[in-house]
């Protein structure tokens, strides 16, 4: 079945580091990918998606590329925020009919520090 | 815009109580579903519905129930709770199952 594999957290910045959050995945055919944020007592956000290899979502200074061919779809940003202190999801929705509910990854808590 | 609604955000119950968790969208959605959080394991789907009238079964619907019998509502059924239903509940919406989708703020429920 469809999986999703993230980096274990969590991870701490200091403000305006780089970020990355690595994500990969396991499906059939090409599913549509996506990053949900949720920020503490909330709910998921949607972040960004992609639903063609080779697209970048982007968002908030956020950006992912859906890469085919290693099966990832990591998330990046070039100068963290505390603001941008989360938990971070990585999700796949399967490309075949009857399949399209969406497949979480554990999540990737993320600490950014003044 | 009030997008959706759970209710209670805090819920504690004893082994083998029944309760009712409530989930309400008031954006026309036809695709609704309940989501329960467990540290290191993510999002799992419990059950969702295309629509009203119509329900189907999740990665781990045992011990829940659900009906959709108006657009609007989907409430989640804990027939008899278990200590391993200890978790965060999400309601989620979306126009389509290919939709982006709407999450509530959740709802923390513990069982003893």
């Amino acid at each position: 079945g469809d999986s999703v594999t993230q980096m274990e957290g969590p991870v701490t910045l200091s403000e305006e580091a780089f970020l990355t959050i690595n994500c990969t995945y396991t499906a059939t055919g090409y599913p549509s990918l996506f990053w949900y944020v949720q920020y503490p007592g909330e709910g998921l956000q949607l972040l960004l998606k992609a639903t063609k290899a080779d697209d970048k979502g982007s968002n908030k200074g956020f950006e992912a590329t859906y890469r085919k061919e290693t099966t990832s779809f990591h998330l990046e940003k070039g100068s963290v925020q505390v603001s941008d202190s989360a938990v971070y999801f990585c999700a796949l929705r399967g490309a075949n009919f009857g399949n399209e509910k969406l497949t979480f990854g554990t999540g990737t808590r993320l600490t950014i520090i003044p | 815009n009030a997008g959706v609604t759970q209710t209670p955000k805090f819920q504690v119950l004893k082994t083998g109580q029944s309760m009712t968790l409530q989930c309400a969208q008031d954006m026309n959605h036809e695709y609704m579903s309940w989501y329960r959080q467990d540290p290191g394991m993510g999002l799992r789907l419990i059950h969702y519905s295309v629509g009203a009238g119509i329900t189907d079964q999740g990665e781990v619907p045992n011990g829940y129930n659900v009906s959709r019998s108006t657009t609007e509502d989907f409430p989640l059924r804990l027939l008899s709770a278990a200590p391993s239903q200890t978790s965060v509940y999400f309601c989620a919406s979306s126009r389509g199952t290919n939709e982006k989708l709407f999450f509530g703020s959740g709802t923390q429920l513990s069982v003893l």
